[in-house]
C-alpha cells in the first residue's frame, strides 16, 4: 500500500538552531502534502499545505518565516523549523492524499528544543 | 470555517462490550466527507471509517459503524465487541468534497478498554 515516510522520527536540538523534517511519498506522487502539529494530549492542527513547485499555503497564525516549507519534487516535502525555541517542541506529522486512503500519514517527528 | 467537536475527552468500555463515541461538526457545505481516525500510542494515524455526506447509508467496517445524521450534523462511531487493541485516541475529521483534501480534526476522545 501507499506509504509516507517521515524522517527523523525524533530530534533534540538546542534553542536557536534550525531543524529540517522530511516527508516522502514512497510509491506514489503527491502534488500536495499537509503538515500538522500536535501538542501533547491535543488534536492535530493544520499548519500549512505544501504545493509541489509553488509556495506553501499557511494557516492563520502560523509564521511562514519560522516554518519554512519546500516541496521541490512530487515525492518530497520538507519542513524547516528555523531558530527553534522550547515552545516549538511538539509532534509534527506530514500527510499526503494518496491512492488508497484519503490521506496517508507519516509516522511523525517528535521535536524537543532544549 | 468548519469546526469539529468531540464532547467526550475520555471514554472507557469493558472488553467485548459496545461503545459509542460522539462527534458533531459545523459546515455550510452540502457535500463533504467525514472520517474517524485512530491514533494508538505509536501515534500513527490509522483510518477507521469514512462516510460521504451524499450517502444516506451509514458506513460499516467490521466491528466499526457510524451513525450519520446529516441534518443534525452528527457523526458518531460505534465500536462493537471492543478489544484491547482498540485502546487509542480517536479523532473525528471533516473534509470538503472538492478541491481541498485537508482534514479538520476534532479534539479527540481517549478510549480505554477495561479487561
Amino acid at each position: 500500500g501507499a506509504v509516507v515516510s517521515q524522517h527523523p522520527s525524533w530530534v533534540i536540538c538546542k534553542s536557536g538552531t534550525s531543524v529540517k523534517i522530511e516527508c516522502r511519498s514512497l510509491d506514489f506522487q503527491a502534488t500536495t502534502m499537509f503538515w500538522y502539529r500536535q501538542f501533547p494530549k491535543q488534536s492535530l492542527m493544520l499548519m500549512a499545505t505544501s504545493n509541489e513547485g509553488s509556495k506553501a499555503t499557511y494557516e492563520q497564525g502560523v509564521e511562514k518565516d519560522k516554518f519554512l516549507i519546500n516541496h521541490a519534487s512530487l515525492t518530497l516535502s520538507t519542513l524547516t523549523v528555523t531558530s527553534a525555541h522550547p515552545e516549538d517542541s511538539s509532534f509534527y506529522i506530514c500527510s499526503a492524499p494518496g491512492p488508497t486512503a484519503p490521506l496517508h500519514f507519516g509516522n511523525g517527528t517528535r521535536l524537543t528544543v532544549t | 470555517a468548519q469546526t469539529v467537536t468531540q464532547s467526550q475527552p475520555e471514554m472507557s468500555v469493558q472488553e467485548a462490550e459496545t461503545v459509542t463515541l460522539s462527534c458533531t461538526y459545523d459546515t455550510s457545505e452540502s457535500d463533504y466527507y467525514l472520517f474517524w481516525y485512530k491514533q494508538p500510542p505509536s501515534r500513527q494515524m490509522i483510518l477507521v471509517i469514512r462516510q460521504e455526506a451524499y450517502k444516506q447509508q451509514n458506513a460499516t467496517e467490521n466491528r466499526f459503524s457510524v451513525n450519520f445524521q446529516k441534518a443534525a450534523k452528527s457523526f458518531s462511531l460505534k465500536i462493537s465487541d471492543s478489544q484491547l487493541g482498540d485502546a487509542a485516541m480517536y479523532f473525528c475529521a471533516y473534509r470538503e468534497d472538492f478541491g481541498n483534501e485537508k482534514l479538520t480534526f476534532g479534539t479527540g476522545t481517549r478510549l480505554t478498554i477495561i479487561p
